[in-house]
C-alpha cells in the first residue's frame, strides 16, 4: 500500500521557538493532505486541510497564524508551529488520500515544548 | 454534525477469545465508516471500511464489522484475538459533503490481550 512519512518523529523545542514538521507521500501524489492533533490517550482531532498550490483550510478553533501549513508540492506538506508554548506539546499526525480516496496516515511527530 | 462514540475506553480480552469493539455514529445520511488500528510508533492502519452494499464487511487481520443502520452502529469483531492485536482502535466516519475525505474519529478503545 501507499506510504506516508513524517519527519521528525520526535522533536523538543524551547518555548517561543518555531518548529517545522514535514509530511511526505512517498509513492503517490496527494493534492490534499490532512493534519491532525492527538493528545495523550485521546482521539485525533482534525486541525486543517492542506491543499497543494492554495491556502490551507483550518478547522474551527485552530489558529492559522500559529499553525502554518504549506503544501509546496504534490508529495510534501509542512506544518510549522510558530512561537511554540508548552500547551502545543502534542502528537501531530498527517494523512493523505490516494486516487481512490483511501487515507494513509503518517507515523506521527511527537512535539515537546519546554 | 457528525460524531462517533466508542463507549469502551479499555477492553481486556484473553488470547484466543472473541472480541467486539463498539462504535455508534451520528450522521443524517448514510455514512462512510472506517475502523483504524494504531500501534505505538506506527501510523494508523485501515482495518476495514463500509461505503454501501453488504452490511457485513471483511477486513484485514481477520477483522470484520457489521453496519446496523437501525442502531447507528458499526461494531468491530474478531473471532479469536492474538497477542499482536493489542493496540488502540479507532472508529471514524466521513461524509459526502466533504468528499468523504474528512474523517471524524471516535475517542478510541485500547485493547489489552492477556495470556
Amino acid at each position: 500500500g501507499a506510504v506516508v512519512s513524517q519527519h521528525p518523529s520526535w522533536v523538543i523545542c524551547k518555548s517561543g521557538t518555531s518548529v517545522k514538521i514535514e509530511c511526505r507521500s512517498l509513492d503517490f501524489q496527494a493534492t490534499t493532505m490532512f493534519w491532525y492533533r492527538q493528545f495523550p490517550k485521546q482521539s485525533l482531532m482534525l486541525m486543517a486541510t492542506s491543499n497543494e498550490g492554495s491556502k490551507a483550510t483550518y478547522e474551527q478553533g485552530v489558529e492559522k497564524d500559529k499553525f502554518l501549513i504549506n503544501h509546496a508540492s504534490l508529495t510534501l506538506s509542512t506544518l510549522t508551529v510558530t512561537s511554540a508554548h508548552p500547551e502545543d506539546s502534542s502528537f501531530y499526525i498527517c494523512s493523505a488520500p490516494d486516487s481512490t480516496y483511501e487515507q494513509y496516515f503518517g507515523p506521527g511527530t511527537r512535539l515537546t515544548v519546554t | 454534525a457528525q460524531s462517533v462514540t466508542q463507549p469502551d475506553i479499555h477492553i481486556t480480552v484473553s488470547e484466543g477469545a472473541s472480541l467486539e469493539l463498539r462504535c455508534n455514529y451520528s450522521y443524517g445520511a448514510t455514512p462512510y465508516l472506517f475502523w483504524y488500528v494504531q500501534s505505538p510508533g506506527q501510523g494508523l492502519q485501515l482495518l476495514l471500511k463500509y461505503f454501501s452494499g453488504d452490511t457485513l464487511v471483511q477486513g484485514i487481520k481477520g477483522f470484520e464489522a457489521e453496519f446496523k443502520r437501525s442502531q447507528s452502529s458499526f461494531n468491530l469483531r474478531k473471532p479469536s484475538v492474538h497477542w499482536s492485536d493489542a493496540a488502540e482502535y479507532f472508529c471514524a466516519v466521513a461524509s459526502m459533503n466533504t468528499g468523504f475525505q474528512k474523517l471524524v474519529f471516535g475517542t478510541g478503545t485500547r485493547l489489552l490481550v492477556s495470556p
